[in-house]
């Protein structure tokens, strides 16, 4: 595997549902991103990790838990979503946060709420 | 309020001819601007970059010219190729931010 990859790429959950995307670099990266892209609207940041470190939470709900247990592999855990969560999910990396390295991205999460 | 806005979401060019896709920001604190092209159930892929301290940067087919005193930027592709139809995002930083501020996205149409 090369790149950026994320696990699933469709979610369809009800709102009492826990789940967890996945996101996993292969790129040697040490900062990692979670980013919401809703129907017609701009991609959104949601958190950045640096070396693990969670550096940016950017005023999301507590039902969006993030983890980073290594600068490979970034997790969002999803519990008790609305409907209105549903959206495309994007991870991110990139060398460095906080600098104008490249950000790579995977392919996303297709999320649906019910 | 959106800082970084694309007003036309889409565009139809015929292949060989310019594209132009716009872009206009708001934060005058943004130094460090990118396009990125995002196909059909792929992630975004990196395109090309500008920083503030230069009005134009060019790579292959695409360049981005950048105005600083209207907060304008654009991308142009010379000649378009039926393989560049994709969803256009234009993206911009302020230095040392975590924050990559998008557009909401041009969907360009080349046709054969």
């Amino acid at each position: 595997e090369t790149g950026v990859t994320q696990t699933p790429r469709h979610l369809v959950m009800g709102m009492t549902n826990k789940k967890s995307l996945k996101c996993e670099q292969h790129l040697g990266h040490n900062a990692m991103y979670w980013y919401k892209q809703s129907a017609k609207k701009p991609l959104e940041l949601m958190f950045v990790y640096s070396l693990e470190e969670r550096v940016e939470n950017n005023s999301v709900p507590s039902r969006f838990s993030p983890e980073c247990p290594n600068s490979s592999h970034l997790f969002l855990h999803l519990h008790t979503l609305q409907p209105e969560d549903s959206a495309l999910y994007l991870c991110a990396s990139s060398p460095l946060a906080g600098s104008t390295d490249t950000q790579y991205f995977g392919p996303g999460t297709r999320l649906t709420v019910l | 309020d959106q800082q970084v806005k694309q007003n036309s979401p889409s565009l139809s060019v015929q292949e060989g001819r310019i594209s132009i896709l716009n872009c206009d920001y708001t934060n005058s604190m943004f130094d460090y601007f990118l396009w990125y092209k995002k196909y059909p159930a792929e992630g975004p892929t990196f395109l090309i970059s500008i920083s503030s301290i230069k009005d134009k940067n060019e790579d292959g087919r695409f360049t981005v010219f950048l105005n600083k005193s209207a907060k304008h930027l654009s991308l142009h592709i010379v000649p378009s190729q039926p393989g560049d139809s994709a969803v256009y995002f234009c993206a911009a930083l302020k230095d040392s931010s975590y924050k990559l501020i998008f557009g909401s996205g041009t969907r360009l149409l080349v046709r054969p």
